[in-house]
């Protein structure tokens, strides 16, 4: 399986731009990188995902590296709904006619006031 | 509707009892998926199915029974479980009709073994 490596835990000040970085030196050419968080006691959420090219919505951008070996999830504005554990996850195809969606450790962003 | 439904939300059973846990979107997405998330760890990833068909048993214990009836719905067995079963499950969901799109997430039932 495709690994992530995440930094355990940030920090941020409210309002203040928050770049989360991910390392995926194993990184396949078929290989999507996903990013999702989760809130306290709430099912995961979709943050962003991309493949090659640098990818904005309207939560967040991702930077994708020219390598792809390493990705950033940058949110513009942090607020303290923000507040959550970050996975990035590279989304592999398992060859058995379906994608797997394997979670690494994840970074636990703190937003302080 | 982007949502998936996951019931009951919480779930206290015994060691001998059989219960099952039922996961439901009306999106449309032919895959889905259950993990299995311990406190303060990751979601483990249990089960993948694709188009109603098992693809991805993670090596389980047979006292999980996955079953997809129709496109909809998928359901989780429960039997024998042990106290270390107790976690979080969660339920997700994904299109993957030309790769991989974003994934729902159920808010995940939690069950405790006695």
């Amino acid at each position: 399986d495709a690994k992530t490596t995440q930094p355990n835990s940030m920090e941020s000040n409210e309002e203040e731009p928050v770049h989360l970085p991910c390392n995926h030196s194993t990184i396949s050419g078929t290989d999507y990188i996903h990013w999702y968080r989760q809130l306290p006691s709430q099912g995961p959420e979709y943050v962003i995902h991309g493949l090659t090219s640098n990818v904005n919505n309207r939560m967040a951008s991702l930077a994708i590296a020219e390598d792809r070996k390493s990705s950033t999830l940058i949110l513009h504005r942090a607020t303290l709904r923000d507040a959550a554990v970050y996975y990035c996850i590279l989304y592999s195809y398992s060859g058995a006619g379906s994608y797997q969606l394997t979670f690494g450790k994840g970074t636990k962003l703190s937003v302080i006031p | 509707d982007t949502e998936v439904t996951q019931t009951p939300k919480h779930l206290v059973m015994g060691m001998t009892n059989k219960k099952s846990l039922k996961c439901e979107q009306h999106m449309g997405h032919r895959a889905m998926y259950w993990y299995k998330q311990k406190a303060k760890k990751p979601p483990e990833l249990m089960f993948v199915y694709s188009y109603e068909k098992l693809s991805i048993n993670e090596s389980v214990p047979s006292r999980f029974s996955p079953e997809c009836p129709n496109s909809s719905l998928l359901n989780l067995h429960l039997h024998a479980l042990q106290p270390e079963d107790s976690a979080l499950y969660l339920c997700a969901s994904s299109q993957e009709v030309s790769g991989p799109t974003e994934a729902f997430f159920g808010q995940g039932t939690r069950l405790t073994v006695v």
